[in-house]
C-alpha cells in the first residue's frame, strides 16, 4: 500500500525558534497533503490543506504566518513552525491520497511528529 | 456545524469479550466515514470506508456498519493486540478529501 513518511518523529526546541516537519509521499505522487494537529488524548484537527504548486489553505483560526506550509514538489510537504512556544507543542499528523496504491478516497496517514516547545 | 461524536471515550474489554464502538453524526452533507486504528505515539492507520446506509464491512474480528445517522466498529473476540484508539471521521460533500474527525474510543483488550 502506500506509504507516508514524516521527518522528524520527534523534535524538541527552545521558544523563539523555527521548526521545520517533512512529510513525503513514497513511491507516489500527492498533489494534495493535509496537516493535522493532535492534543493528548484529543482527536486529530485539520490545520491546512498543502496544493501542489500553490499556496495552502488554512482552517478557520489556524495563522498562516505562523505556520508555514509548503508543497514544493509532488511528493514533499513541509510544515514550518515559526517562532514556536511551549503552546505549539503536539502531534503533528500528515496525510496523502493515492488513488492507484490505495483506492481512491483514502488517505494514507504519516507516523506523526512529535513536537515539544520548552 | 458538522459535528462527529464517538462513545464511549475508553473501553476496557476482557479478551474474547465482544463489544461495540459507537459513532455518531451530524452532517450538512456525507461523502463518507471512515474507521481509523491509530496505536500511541502513530499516525492513524485506515481500516473501513463506508458510503451509504446499510454497508457493511469486515476485517479480521472488525465489523463496520452504517446507518444514516451513526456507525458502528463491532469487535468480536478481541484480542489484546487489538488495543489501541479507534477514530471516525467523516468525509464532507465539499467534493474535497477533508475528513472531520470523532474525539476517538481508546479500547483496552486485557490478557
Amino acid at each position: 500500500g502506500a506509504v507516508v513518511s514524516q521527518h522528524p518523529s520527534r523534535v524538541i526546541c527552545k521558544s523563539g525558534t523555527s521548526v521545520k516537519i517533512e512529510c513525503r509521499s513514497l513511491d507516489f505522487q500527492a498533489t494534495t497533503m493535509f496537516w493535522y494537529r493532535q492534543f493528548p488524548k484529543q482527536s486529530l484537527m485539520l490545520m491546512a490543506t498543502s496544493n501542489e504548486g500553490s499556496k495552502a489553505t488554512y482552517e478557520q483560526g489556524v495563522e498562516k504566518d505562523k505556520f508555514l506550509i509548503n508543497h514544493a514538489s509532488l511528493t514533499l510537504s513541509t510544515l514550518t513552525v515559526t517562532s514556536a512556544h511551549p503552546e505549539d507543542s503536539s502531534f503533528y499528523i500528515c496525510s496523502a491520497e493515492d488513488r492507484v496504491k490505495s483506492g481512491a478516497n483514502v488517505l494514507t496517514f504519516g507516523a506523526g511528529s512529535r513536537l515539544t516547545v520548552l | 456545524e458538522d459535528q462527529v461524536t464517538q462513545s464511549p471515550e475508553a473501553l476496557r474489554l476482557q479478551e474474547g469479550e465482544s463489544s461495540s464502538l459507537n459513532c455518531s453524526y451530524t452532517v450538512s452533507g456525507l461523502r463518507g466515514l471512515f474507521w481509523y486504528r491509530q496505536d500511541p505515539g502513530k499516525g492513524p492507520e485506515f481500516l473501513f470506508t463506508l458510503y451509504s446506509a446499510g454497508e457493511e464491512k469486515e476485517k479480521e474480528r472488525l465489523k463496520a456498519t452504517l446507518t444514516k445517522k451513526e456507525s458502528f466498529l463491532h469487535i468480536t473476540a478481541p484480542k489484546p493486540e487489538d488495543s489501541a484508539t479507534y477514530l471516525c471521521a467523516v468525509q464532507l460533500n465539499t467534493g474535497f478529501q477533508k475528513l472531520v474527525f470523532g474525539t476517538g474510543t481508546r479500547l483496552l483488550v486485557s490478557p
